[in-house]
């Protein structure tokens, strides 16, 4: 069956300009999470989703950072006023598990490549 | 915390060698330890996890690996090493997070390198 998919899978962007990344999970999968892959930092929790519903928010960054899951299904990571340190990968990943379970697998998508320049 | 701690970050091995990826772990509850591999331009996928059925857990493409409570390890092995298998290796930790799921923290990785 079809993974999770993820777009674009490259965005060049100017500093200042807002980036919206688009992530589609496996179908039927409630639990959808984004982390980040960045050469400084290696890859990083940045926001789970139950749902549609964020209970934890504890990764993401700054303010400039938001996320929202619509239909249980479709989720964006949207980045305000980019700054270089923004660049990095962006990955998804969703897994199966109505109330989320510790030990579920997180199935990742290829991932955005985001630069800032 | 729970973290994790890859030892080497480029292991270099020949066809046909034995592989190994060593992890430890740091975790004041049992953990759940999992193996990702990522290739060139693509995300992770899941090469095995242990979540306390068996101390010894066996994966796809030929890999296993072994939860050592004793030593705070769990190292990656596969007897004969392939070219396909040059790729970067994570280990990771998940514990779980407020409303349900369960949060991956990340080793650095291991570059492996297999050469003829």
């Amino acid at each position: 069956g079809a993974g999770v998919s993820q777009s674009p899978s490259n965005k060049v962007t100017e500093k200042g300009k807002d980036v919206e990344l688009r992530c589609d999970p496996i179908s039927g999968h409630t639990a959808l999470y984004w982390y980040r892959q960045s050469l400084g930092q290696g890859l990083e929790f940045l926001i789970y989703f139950q749902g549609n519903s964020a209970p934890d928010k504890s990764g993401l960054p700054s303010d400039r950072f938001s996320a929202e899951r619509t239909g249980g299904s479709v989720s964006t990571l949207t980045i305000q006023r980019t700054q270089q340190e923004d660049s990095a990968v962006y990955l998804c990943a969703s897994s199966w598990g109505p109330s989320g379970r510790v030990a579920d697998t997180q199935y990742f998508g290829p991932g955005t490549r985001l630069t800032v320049l | 915390a729970q973290s994790v701690t890859q030892l080497g970050s480029h292991v270099s091995v020949s066809e046909g060698a034995l592989v190994l990826l060593r992890c430890n772990y740091s975790s004041s509850v049992p953990p759940y330890l999992f193996w990702y591999v990522q290739y060139p331009n693509q995300g992770l996928q899941l090469l095995l996890k242990y979540t306390s059925a068996a101390t010894l857990v066996k994966g796809i493409n030929g890999f296993e690996a072994e939860f050592k409570k004793s030593e705070t390890s769990f190292h990656l092995t596969k007897p004969s090493a392939h070219m396909s298998d040059a790729a970067e290796y994570f280990c990771a930790v998940s514990f779980p997070i407020t409303g349900g799921g369960n949060k991956l923290t990340f080793g650095t990785g291991t570059q492996l390198k297999v050469e003829l």
